[in-house]
């Protein structure tokens, strides 16, 4: 079963660090890309970059980029999402998926991973 | 404010079809694949349809999507009320250089 499992919920202050991670199983790591997406309170989903395990080129959605860094470890199938300095609107729940991607144009996301809820507040 | 527009909630009796609209541009559904994902309550997004119209394995046939244009739809037959979720559509934004999504469309079945 391909699977994606993610590490789990964290609370946080303002202005420290974090790598929250999502470790690949069922299927070969390198074959496909991850993918991270937010979704914050009550809110819908947002992309926010991609990462091809096989030789960890990255690729950000402008909203995001700068603000977090995508990295991976095909060693132990592990694709990761970091933040140097959070703020409180950092809160959400972020989830991995693994993209079949064929081109820009064709690709989906499956599976999901089960999320995990980043909670900043002072 | 999203890209792709659907409707924030639809709503049918059991039993009833659905469909839900994700309405965009050339410069995102009009030149690419859509796909949609279901998110039940508390859980992470599942795929239900990707290649526009295609479902992966395990998805019913109750579930179908369709693509004209620039705008994509979803429909769900013989509503049960397990389907209640929040329905998503995805697409390449070219103009943006990212992945777009809809805002979400809150399925109640009544």
């Amino acid at each position: 079963e391909v699977q994606l499992v993610q590490s789990g919920a964290e609370v946080k202050k303002p202005g420290e660090s974090l790598r929250i991670s999502c470790k690949g199983s069922g299927y070969s790591f390198t074959s496909d890309w991850i993918s991270w997406v937010r979704q914050m309170p009550g809110k819908g989903l947002e992309w926010m970059g991609r990462i091809d395990p096989s030789d960890s080129y990255t690729d950000y959605s402008p909203s995001f980029q700068g603000h977090v860094t995508i990295s991976a470890d095909k060693s132990i199938s592990t694709a990761y999402l970091q933040w140097s300095s959070l703020k409180a609107s950092d809160t959400a729940i972020y989830y991995c998926a693994r993209l079949t991607m064929y081109s820009n144009s064709r690709w989906w996301f499956d599976p999901w991973g089960q999320g995990t809820l980043v909670t900043v507040s002072s | 404010q999203s890209v792709l527009t659907q409707p924030p909630s639809v709503s049918a009796a059991p039993g009833q079809k659905v469909t839900i609209s994700c309405s965009g541009s050339s410069s995102n559904i009009g030149n690419n694949y859509v796909s949609w994902y279901q998110q039940l309550p508390g859980t992470a997004p599942k795929l239900l349809i990707y290649d526009n119209n295609k479902r992966p394995s395990g998805i019913p046939d109750r579930f179908s999507g369709s693509k004209s244009g620039t705008s994509a739809t979803l429909g769900i037959t013989g509503l049960q009320t397990g389907d209640e979720a929040d329905y998503y559509c995805g697409t390449w934004g070219s103009s943006l250089s990212a992945v777009v999504f809809g805002g979400g469309t809150k399925l109640t079945v009544l």
